[in-house]
C-alpha cells in the first residue's frame, strides 16, 4: 500500500507569519500535487511537481519536490487569513492508479 | 464557468431511502472519479471510470454504485443510505488516470 504523510496535521498561525507543510512518502512519486480546499468546496488544484528537486513559485506559496521524489513541501511567506484551508497533497506514482490523497493540512491563519 | 458540475449541492434523506447524486463535465476528460470526504479528511476515491470501464476500490460498500451513460455524466447511487453515509460527496475528472484531477464543489448529503 502506497502511503503519503502529511504534516502537520493542523497548524494555526497569526496573520504574517511563514510557514511549512510537508509531504512524505516511502515509494517515489512519478509526480505530485498540491490541492487547496476551502470550507464547503472542492479542492482546487495548486501546482504539479515531476521532477526531482523541482521548485515552483506561486505568488507567495513555494512548493519544493525532493530529489529523491519522495517527498515534498509548501512554503507560505506572509501568510494572510485568505490562506486558510485544507491543504492536500497527492502523488502518483507508476503505473495507471489513480491519486493517492494524503489526510492533509488544516491551516488556519488568524488576523 | 464551472467545469465539473455537481447537484444538489445539498441532499437530504431518509435512512434506507435510495439517493442519487449527479455529476457532469465540459472538459471532455476521459477519467470521471467519485470520492466520499467526511468532515477533517481527505476525500476517500469510491470509484472511478476509465471511459466506460468501471473501477470499483476495494474498501468501497456494496451500498455505493455508480453509471456513466455518456462522457459528461457520471451518477452515484447509494442505495440503502445509513447514518455513516452521511458526508460530502466530491466528483472530479482527468484527462487520464496520471493526469490532474478537476473537483466541483461537491454535495453535502445529509441522512434524517
Amino acid at each position: 500500500t502506497q502511503l503519503l504523510e502529511q504534516s502537520p496535521q493542523f497548524l494555526s498561525i497569526q496573520e504574517g507569519e511563514n510557514l511549512t507543510v510537508y509531504c512524505n512518502s516511502s515509494s517515489v512519486f512519478s509526480s505530485l500535487q498540491w490541492y487547496r480546499q476551502e470550507p464547503g468546496e472542492g479542492p482546487v488544484l495548486l501546482v504539479t511537481v515531476v521532477t526531482g528537486g523541482e521548485v515552483k513559485k506561486l505568488k507567495r506559496l513555494t512548493f519544493q519536490f525532493g530529489d529523491a521524489r519522495k517527498d515534498s513541501s509548501l512554503h507560505i511567506t506572509a501568510a494572510q487569513p485568505g490562506d486558510t484551508g485544507l491543504y492536500l497533497c497527492a502523488g502518483l506514482f507508476s503505473g495507471n492508479t489513480p491519486l493517492v490523497f494524503g489526510k492533509g493540512t488544516r491551516l488556519s491563519v488568524i488576523a | 464557468d464551472a467545469m465539473v458540475i455537481q447537484n444538489p449541492r445539498y441532499q437530504v434523506t431518509q435512512f434506507g431511502k435510495p439517493v442519487t447524486l449527479s455529476c457532469s463535465q465540459t472538459l471532455n476528460h476521459n477519467v470521471m472519479y467519485w470520492y466520499q470526504q467526511k468532515s477533517s479528511q481527505a476525500p476517500k476515491l469510491l470509484f472511478h471510470y476509465y471511459d466506460k470501464d468501471f473501477n470499483n476500490e476495494a474498501d468501497t460498500p456494496d451500498n455505493f454504485q455508480s453509471r456513466r451513460p455518456n462522457t459528461s455524466f457520471c451518477f452515484l447511487d447509494i442505495r440503502s443510505p445509513g447514518l455513516g453515509d452521511a458526508a460530502m460527496y466530491l466528483c472530479a475528472t482527468s484527462r487520464d488516470r496520471n493526469q490532474p484531477q478537476h473537483f466541483g464543489d461537491g454535495t453535502r448529503l445529509s441522512i434524517l
